[in-house]
């Protein structure tokens, strides 16, 4: 366990529903990443926070992709209108300060039906 | 478009043997170099880094770095069948400010007993 929780584990939608997740960083530290991974592949980058600032977001996040981390604590991803294209692992990380080390937190497998 | 390039293997070594892995990158100002070992099913988990040039040992692990070369190379001693996962090389662009991680499709490596 690194310390970086996500909530759900797991997630089955059908096609066209909205779904949110959930990340809790480790406690001190203030930079909180979005990841995307779908088998066979690493993971992809989708967006990056410091503190409650988003200061980078992926090409890979479409319009119906929005996430947030309001007083620079947790964080959310929210999907609108799910495709079975964004069927996927979402893997959140964290890291502090100048500490290059990246911790994954256990992953979001969202599955689209 | 910065890429990491990985064997996705599968890589089969016998129990006891050295398992090589490697890695080359294409951003030439890429500064930090991590290897994350992946379970299937689990999220990925730092086992090292390296940030300048030539070997990084710990444990039965040894990173070597060629800047050069533009490859990043990860050695398994006395390889155990415990070591069977996904080896995923990640690279980071920490010479600009929004910091992230770019990482490889990964190399199944399975150990057999």
């Amino acid at each position: 366990d690194t310390g970086v929780s996500q909530d759900p584990r797991h997630k089955i939608t059908k096609r066209g529903q909205n779904v949110t997740f959930r990340c809790d960083p480790i406690s001190e530290h203030n930079r909180l990443y979005w990841y995307r991974q779908t088998l066979g592949q690493g993971p992809e980058f989708l967006t990056y926070f410091q503190n409650e600032a988003q200061l980078e977001k992926s090409r890979l996040l479409s319009d119906r992709f929005s996430a947030e981390r309001p007083k620079g604590s947790f964080s959310t991803l929210e999907i609108q209108r799910t495709e079975q294209g964004d069927s996927a692992m979402y893997l959140c990380a964290s890291r502090q300060g100048a500490n290059e080390k990246l911790f994954f937190g256990s992953g979001t497998q969202l599955s689209v039906l | 478009q910065k890429e990491v390039e990985q064997n996705s293997g599968p890589l089969s070594v016998p129990e006891g043997a050295i398992a090589s892995l490697n890695c080359t990158y294409s951003d030439r100002v890429s500064q930090s170099f991590f290897w994350y070992r992946q379970y299937s099913g689990k999220s990925p988990e730092l086992i090292m880094s390296i940030y300048s040039n030539g070997d990084k040992e710990d444990g039965r692990f040894t990173a070597q770095l060629n800047k050069a070369s533009q490859y990043v190379s990860l050695l398994i001693r006395d390889s155990q069948p415990s070591d069977s996962a996904t080896y995923l090389c990640a690279v980071s662009n920490s010479g600009g400010s929004n910091y992230k991680l770019t990482f490889g499709k990964g190399t199944l490596l399975t150990v057999n007993p």
